[in-house]
């Protein structure tokens, strides 16, 4: 199993410009989840999805989409990237459950730089 | 609301010297808590998790940590601390929809000779 997977490693995009953040998971986990990470602030959920074609928003959702058409993929959409959303991106992945009791399996990272 | 609060945010120790790291949280109900572990330039690995039962809790590389609800506190401990267990140790607390999770802003471990 490659575990959690994400594309790309290193990003640098202009103001205004538009990309999507991959993430692709092979344990079959249900709920899959976006991250940013910003120096002293911790971890800050951005979307999460319990399953296919179902997302939801986390603490910080603005400027970004996300879809979930399969298991195994859930992308993160920048629609106009600023200079706010420099950050280091992780995608988690984790078994269904009714409870936060699965463990959470974290990607590598994806550092952006917004100039 | 939940919350994770780390009061430390960098912590140093000699290597062989006992650590104790410090959580503390906010939630109404009983809480989901967990320890992850990032080494510089890597993603988060799990150390530890507390759902219910026995409220110490062993973990993986020789951690441990004690749920203490008097206290709302889950402190992560280990009694010889290694030069390669300098990394940056997030607490986290299990969400109300159940999947996501609330993370403390991290302690940064560095570990001296």
């Amino acid at each position: 199993n490659a575990g959690v997977t994400q594309t790309p490693k290193f990003q640098v995009l202009k103001t205004g410009q538009s990309m999507t953040l991959q993430c692709a998971q092979d344990m079959n986990h249900e709920y899959m989840s976006w991250y940013r990470q910003d120096p002293g602030m911790g971890l800050r959920l951005i979307h999460y999805s319990v399953g296919a074609g179902i997302t939801d928003q986390g603490e910080v959702p603005n400027g970004y989409n996300v879809s979930r058409s399969t298991t195994e993929d859930f992308p993160l959409r920048l629609l106009s990237a600023a200079p706010s959303q420099t950050s280091v991106y992780f995608c988690a992945s984790s078994s269904s459950g009714t409870s936060g009791t699965d463990t959470q399996y974290f990607g590598p990272g994806t550092r952006l730089t917004v100039l | 609301a939940q919350s994770v609060t780390q009061p430390d945010i960098h912590i140093t120790v000699s290597e062989g010297a006992s650590l104790e790291l410090r959580c503390n949280y906010s939630y109404g109900a009983t809480p989901y808590l967990f320890w992850y572990v990032q080494s510089p330039g890597q993603g988060l690995q799990l150390l530890l998790k507390y759902f219910s039962g026995d409220t110490l809790v062993q973990g993986i590389k020789g951690f441990e940590a004690e749920f203490k609800r008097s206290q709302s506190s889950f402190n992560l401990r280990k009694p010889s601390v290694h030069w390669s267990d300098a990394a940056e140790y997030f607490c986290a607390v299990g969400g109300n929809s159940g999947y996501a999770l609330n993370f403390g802003k991290g302690t940064s471990l560095l570990v001296t000779p």
